[in-house]
């Protein structure tokens, strides 16, 4: 079993919907659990973190963890096509460990 | 801002040639860079950790004398890749957080897409 699992798509929606995205992971020793966009040939570039179990908002982006069903997930409300990217979760303990990323498509 | 600069962006080379990756803190210092792999459609992979002025650290699994790491200065660490064999071939990204931030804020650089012939 990975120590993080995230569903790499792809995902399609429309602009304007609302995007969930989501990870399960299995060391309940992770503490701080970040979301990170990355586009095409690009590295990564942190979204979000949360520390511990809660939600976070930032502007469009909401960040939810949970950490009694080791589930975290990333809402995008009012998704639009600049939010095309693969996001990837990733979580840390001491070192981080990244999901596989889900890749979204918003079509205009 | 938080810049991190790799270079080159893409290399191509030849089978059991070295390739030297260099990845730079532009505007802040690092005590300590990571060193990820990327395969298509699979998640970042931690190769090893490098400290400025000390031996890296490597994961289980990573040949230490296949990829060399130097972390010369507080602002450049180095990943060469010897003997390439086309297996090789990914995209190889680092990352640094500030000195005396958490290892979470963690500021990526653009990658290096190295492909072996």
């Amino acid at each position: 079993q990975k120590e993080v699992e995230q569903d790499p798509g792809p995902l399609s929606v429309p602009e304007g919907a609302i995007v969930s995205l989501n990870c399960t992971y299995s060391n309940s020793a992770f503490q701080y659990f970040m979301w990170y966009r990355q586009y095409s040939r690009k590295g990564p570039e942190l979204l979000m973190y949360t520390y511990s179990s809660g939600n976070k908002e930032d502007g469009r982006f909401t960040a939810q963890v949970d950490k009694s069903s080791k589930y975290i997930s990333l809402f995008i409300r009012d998704s639009q096509p600049s939010d095309s990217a693969t996001y990837l979760c990733a979580m840390s303990e001491n070192d981080m460990r990244f999901g596989a990323g889900t890749r979204l498509t918003v079509k205009p | 801002g938080a810049v991190v600069s790799q270079h080159p962006s893409r290399v191509i080379c030849k089978s059991g040639t070295s390739v030297k990756i260099e990845c730079r803190s532009l505007d802040f210092q690092a005590t300590t860079m990571f060193w990820y792999r990327q395969f298509p459609k699979q998640s970042l992979m931690l190769m090893a950790t490098s400290n400025e002025g000390s031996k890296a650290t490597y994961e289980q699994g990573v040949e230490k004398d296949k990829f060399l790491i130097n972390h010369a200065s507080l602002t450049l660490s180095t990943l060469t890749v010897t003997s390439a064999h086309p297996e090789d071939s990914s995209f190889y990204i680092c990352s640094a957080p500030k000195r005396d931030s958490p290892v979470y804020e963690q500021y990526f650089g653009p990658g290096t897409r190295l492909t072996v012939t």
